[in-house]
């Protein structure tokens, strides 16, 4: 079955507390990226990659670090999480970084920082 | 001025209305039109996508675009409870790499 998939999908941590949220696809996509997404702000693209070893910002990436070393695999980095990192966070997939091509998203991890 | 906008809702309808949800945009470079529909505690999965200007129907779902006046529509006929979620607009550019701009998602509540 073709998707995305996320880990873990639930996770409390507290501040400070260096953590990893997977991220993986199985259709060869070339592009993916990260979202959070909060009440009345909807989704914010955090970081994109075009490609292995491509990755680039999107509108809010403070906070966070990436790495696109696999094609299928594209972890989220959180060196130092801070309260105002809790959120909804969604991986997305898709076959080229050109705006037409639909974007497939995982499950969504929602991430609590006490 | 924003670069895309969607009411947030909630709307609310009842079951066998038809409901149409409606983004406004500011770029008029915008060539790539979907919907988006999501389901609570689920990731957003593409529902409509329309090229250009013009309609596209897919069952009960019909898609519009008025890029005169930078417009967008999705009616849904005949709702259903199966249809509460939140719809999201989003659109791109024909130019190079450009990304998906996203509206903030409309909630929609179909009661029985």
């Amino acid at each position: 079955e073709a998707q995305v998939t996320q880990n873990p999908r639930y996770l409390i941590t507290v501040t400070g507390k260096k953590l990893t949220v997977t991220c993986s696809q199985n259709m060869n996509h070339e592009y993916m990226s990260w979202y959070r997404q909060d009440p009345g702000l909807g989704l914010r693209q955090i970081y994109y990659s075009m490609n292995v070893e491509v990755t680039d910002k999107g509108d809010v990436p403070e906070g966070y670090k990436v790495s696109r070393k696999e094609k299928r695999n594209f972890p989220l980095i959180l060196e130092s999480p801070s309260p105002n990192q809790t959120s909804l966070y969604f991986c997305a997939s898709s076959l080229s970084g050109r705006g037409r091509y639909e974007q497939y998203f995982g499950p969504g991890t929602r991430l609590t920082v006490t | 001025q924003k670069e895309v906008e969607q009411d947030p809702g909630p709307l609310s309808v009842p079951e066998g209305a038809i409901v149409s949800l409606n983004c406004t945009y500011s770029n008029s470079a915008f060539q790539y039109f979907m919907w988006y529909r999501q389901y609570s505690r689920k990731g957003p999965e593409l529902l409509m996508y329309t090229y250009s200007s013009g309609n596209k129907e897919d069952g009960r779902f019909t898609a519009q675009v008025d890029k005169s006046s930078k417009y967008i529509s999705l009616f849904i006929r005949d709702s259903q409870p199966s249809d509460s979620a939140t719809y999201l607009c989003a659109m791109s550019s024909n130019s190079g790499y450009s990304t998906l701009t996203f509206g903030k998602g409309t909630m929609l509540l179909v009661s029985p």
